[in-house]
């Protein structure tokens, strides 16, 4: 079946430096990818959404220039988080989309910033 | 916009037994897809069943099965036999038709098992 990875799954940096989370979709293509932040024990929080070939589309109240999003070729996402902070630290999940109705989801990256 | 709700935050239900868990949602779309997913203590988000709306006939999948009622905007999860490796967070999620549609989340709820 269908696979999306995410690296690294779990990065620890320092508070002023800038972390980047790759997806990538195994044995698909994805115009489309999308980043998640989710707390614990609560949902997924749509960050963005990635188009492969464009500037990528933030929700309401996510920083973009916090949150770079690229989307360099139809089965890599990148997302770098910029001068990181402690509030920053959070799971971060992607997906990415195959046909109509079936959205394959990374295992997650965890994310601590001292 | 579409909202999804979940207003039980935990269950809990005997190993073998059955449980079901709630699920509404708002919109104005008469054609979309409705999905419940699992995340075990990995993290891993898993697909359990998807409903696709322009269908009457309730989705199953081996011990999971729904019971969508259109008009009510009602999307349950019935667990049957339940097993221990049930125990998860259980999340209900909306999706537009449409290639690259995003998903909507409800806030999920926590299931344990007992054994």
């Amino acid at each position: 079946g269908a696979v999306v990875s995410q690296h690294p799954s779990w990065v620890i940096c320092k508070s002023g430096t800038s972390v980047k989370i790759e997806c990538r979709s195994l044995d698909f293509q994805a115009t489309t990818m999308f980043w998640y932040r989710q707390f614990p024990k609560q949902s997924l929080m749509l960050m963005a959404t990635s188009n492969e070939g464009s500037k990528a589309t933030y929700e309401q109240g996510v920083e973009k220039d916090k949150f770079l999003i690229n989307h360099a070729s139809l089965t890599l996402s990148t997302l770098t988080v910029t001068s990181a902070h402690p509030e920053d630290s959070s799971f971060y999940i992607c997906s990415a989309p195959r046909g109509v109705d079936t959205q394959y989801f990374g295992p997650g990256t965890r994310l601590t910033v001292l | 916009a579409q909202t999804v709700t979940q207003s039980q935050p935990e269950m809990s239900v005997q190993e073998a037994e059955t449980v079901t868990l709630s699920c509404t949602y708002d919109t104005s779309e008469s054609d979309y897809y409705l999905f419940w997913y699992k995340q075990p203590p990995s993290r891993q988000m898993i697909l359990v069943i998807r409903q696709e709306a322009y269908k009457q006939q309730n989705a199953t999948e081996n011990r999971f099965s729904v019971n969508f009622q259109k008009a009510a905007k009602s999307f349950s999860l019935k667990i049957s036999d339940s097993q221990l490796g049930d125990a998860a967070m259980y999340f209900c999620a909306y999706q537009l038709t449409g290639a690259n549609s995003k998903l909507t989340f409800g806030k999920g709820i926590t299931l344990s098992v007992r054994p």
